[in-house]
């Protein structure tokens, strides 16, 4: 199947700075992927949309100045955490739809640890 | 909207068990089902998946059949082993053309030798 990879799969870093993680398509090409946030001993939710040329698109309640997301390539899209506070540490996830047929290609995930 | 309803966990099973995770679903028109397991420390891989009603997916032993009838699509094993302990997630993606993955809570597994 196709391979989406996740970069990096943790990361601690301290109050107030930012972190970006990268999200590569690496043998097909994606207009659009998703970020998911997984609290602890909570499911995957879906933070926002990120399309390829033009703004993401956030779910209700998902601060976009906080979580700038940018995809800029058809094989990659980052998502910053700004100014991260501790309680933005948990588990990110991104995701690509194939291009033929339902699915979904998952990253292999961030753990965001802030301290 | 969608959504995915899930048993939760922990399952503890002792080893060579009989594994049911019961998963119900919430969608509008035809989604497509999938189970996906998260072993500790990793990401997302793609146990199975079924795409229409009366499909069965099947892989590493484990298998769940698409019940269009009940909305269900839960995942069983026949015998389960301790490398099955990781946390198992019911998924559906939507059949219209925005492919968004509505996650059930996850159920943990746990199988003791």
């Amino acid at each position: 199947g196709a391979v989406v990879s996740q970069h990096p799969s943790r990361v601690i870093c301290k109050s107030g700075t930012s972190v970006k993680i990268e999200c590569r398509s690496l043998d097909f090409q994606a207009t659009t992927m998703f970020w998911y946030r997984q609290f602890p001993k909570q499911s995957l939710m879906l933070m926002a949309t990120s399309n390829e040329g033009s703004k993401a698109t956030y779910e209700q309640g998902v601060e976009k100045d906080k979580f700038l997301i940018n995809h800029a390539s058809l094989t990659l899209s980052t998502l910053t955490v700004t100014s991260a506070h501790p309680e933005d540490s948990s588990f990110y996830i991104c995701s690509a739809p194939a291009n033929s047929g339902p699915e979904a290609f998952f990253g292999q995930g961030t753990r965001l640890t802030v301290v | 909207g969608n959504s995915v309803t899930q048993m939760e966990g922990p399952v503890t099973l002792s080893e060579e068990a009989f594994l049911t995770i019961n998963c119900t679903y919430t969608a509008t028109g035809y989604p497509s089902l999938f189970w996906y397991v998260q072993y500790p420390g990793e990401g997302l891989q793609l146990l199975l998946k079924a795409t229409k009603a009366d499909d069965k997916g099947s892989n590493k032993g484990f298998e769940a059949t698409y019940r269009k009838e009940t909305t269900s699509f839960h995942l069983e094993k026949g015998s389960v082993q301790v490398s099955d302990s990781a946390v198992y997630f019911c998924a559906l993606l939507s059949s219209g053309g925005y492919q968004k993955v509505t996650f059930g809570i996850g159920t943990k597994l746990q199988v003791i030798p």
